[in-house]
């Protein structure tokens, strides 16, 4: 693995299923985020986690919840999809930034969800 | 709240000049981050400006204001392949990166 990967590429998906998007990283990064991209919005971010065993909620968490029990896999459930939740979403690393640096986000080919 | 603008859309031709402008108003200021998303890819990091200045960096550049709350994207010499959307992005107090809609950059021959 080179970088960040996601599984799956595409997915449809019943309303009121659950769903997992996974996440993998092997750059040894300590962040992580996963965003949304609907057209004409910016990324917005839903869930984060500054380091293993840690997690913390973005700007538009509801309908969705995550887990980082290690360094590289931070996996995405939907527990009962509904269709606003169409959209592509993005696995996203980073080197946790501090006073001095910076934390440049680096992101995964993305996921593309239909709920229908 | 926290805002970041850019324009939605903008139209070019090969080999000229285009800036693409960025406004923003966030809680805490640590840094100014461009992204280059080609349609159906990710977003891939183009420049970081935290320092009011200019910063080059081949045919881009990225210029930045604190005081004015604002930044430029400048690509010279443009290309077909240039044409993808730019994402202006600002790290905030809590290092959380709070995203512009981005600016979709049309080349024409």
């Amino acid at each position: 693995i080179a970088g960040i990967t996601q599984a799956p590429t595409s997915q449809i998906l019943a309303a009121g299923r659950r769903m997992t998007l996974r996440c993998t990283q092997d750059m040894r990064h300590n962040a992580m985020y996963w965003y949304r991209q609907d057209l004409g919005l910016g990324l917005r971010l839903i869930h984060y986690s500054n380091t293993a065993g840690t997690t913390g909620k973005g700007e538009v968490p509801d309908g969705y919840s995550v887990s980082r029990a290690n360094t590289d896999d931070f996996p995405l459930t939907l527990a009962s999809a509904v269709p606003s939740q169409t959209s592509v979403y993005f696995c996203a690393s980073s080197v946790l930034a501090g006073t001095g640096s910076y934390n440049e986000q680096f992101f995964g080919p993305g996921t593309r969800l239909t709920v229908l | 709240g926290q805002n970041i603008d850019q324009p939605t859309e903008m139209t070019a031709t090969e080999g000229a000049i285009v800036q693409i402008n960025c406004t923003y108003q966030t809680s805490g200021f640590n840094g100014l981050f461009w992204y280059q998303q080609h349609a159906g890819e990710a977003p891939t990091f183009l420049s970081y400006n935290v320092l009011d200045g200019l910063e080059e960096k081949g045919r881009f550049s990225s210029f930045l204001s604190r005081s004015k709350g604002y930044s430029y994207l400048l690509l010279k010499e443009l290309q077909m392949k240039d044409s993808a959307s730019y994402l202006c992005a600002v790290s905030d107090s809590n290092y959380q990166l709070i995203w512009g809609a981005g600016t979709k950059l049309i080349i024409k021959p």
